[in-house]
């Protein structure tokens, strides 16, 4: 059974760093093709991708917010870590991090985000 | 980086009827690379379609998924009480990004 939940500090101030961890099971990051994202949904809006790292360490960002985003992983405590500088209150949301996993079939192959965790609030304010 | 459009934003239909939602991306996107996702309050987002027309394990078959090049379709034949949720478009063909969402609501 495939399992991600997130944890992350609920309340912090502007310009302090976010450090999240996603902690999970039923999966081996080191798997070919496994792959962990970071993705936030602020209060009545729609979904952000923020960050993906794969089995070999390969690390991808949200253009806009790339200079501000940390993706890392920690194989054998299955855990996968986003650090974001700067906050601010824009960046209130509920932070989800989510398996993306290959499945090939028919001569394609496809990517899709199957699990996910249930997400965990942060508030940034003064 | 591809941005999503999604029309309509809010669709009302009542149970039995038919939902046709759809998405049109700024620049082609592979249907390889488009999926669609459902998302009820206060949980999680849940893969409907991937590949642009397959559906995810334990998807109903009453979900389809259309479309290729810039513009994709999501059906869903006789709406279910719980099919009443948030659908929001996806591409991973550049990066990743999401479209604004379709409130589905009961009228």
């Amino acid at each position: 059974q495939v399992t991600l939940t997130e944890s992350g500090p609920a309340l912090m101030n502007p310009t302090q760093t976010l450090t999240l961890t996603c902690s999970f099971s039923g999966f081996s990051l080191s798997t070919r093709g496994m792959c962990v994202s970071w993705i936030r949904q602020s209060p009545g809006k729609a979904l952000e991708w923020l960050a993906l790292i794969d089995w070999d360490d390969d690390k991808f960002y949200s253009p806009s917010l790339k200079t501000r985003l940390t993706i890392s992983k920690d194989t054998s405590r299955n855990e996968v870590v986003l650090r974001m500088t700067n906050m601010g209150p824009g960046d209130t949301a509920t932070y989800f991090c989510a398996r993306n996993q290959q499945i090939c079939a028919n001569n394609a192959c496809y990517r899709l985000f199957d699990h996910w965790g249930q997400g965990t609030p942060i508030t940034v304010s003064a | 980086e591809i941005v999503l459009t999604q029309s309509p934003g809010t669709l009302s239909l009542s149970p039995g009827e038919r939902a046709t939602l759809s998405c049109r991306a700024s620049q082609t996107v592979s249907s390889d690379y488009f999926a669609w996702y459902q998302q009820k309050p206060g949980q999680a987002p849940r893969v409907l379609i991937y590949g642009a027309s397959h559906r995810a394990t334990g998807v109903p078959d009453r979900f389809s998924g259309s479309g290729s090049g810039t513009d994709f379709t999501l059906t869903i034949t006789r709406l279910e009480p719980e099919d009443f949720a948030v659908y929001y478009c996806h591409q991973h063909g550049l990066s990743f990004t999401f479209g604004p969402g379709t409130r589905l609501d009961i009228k």
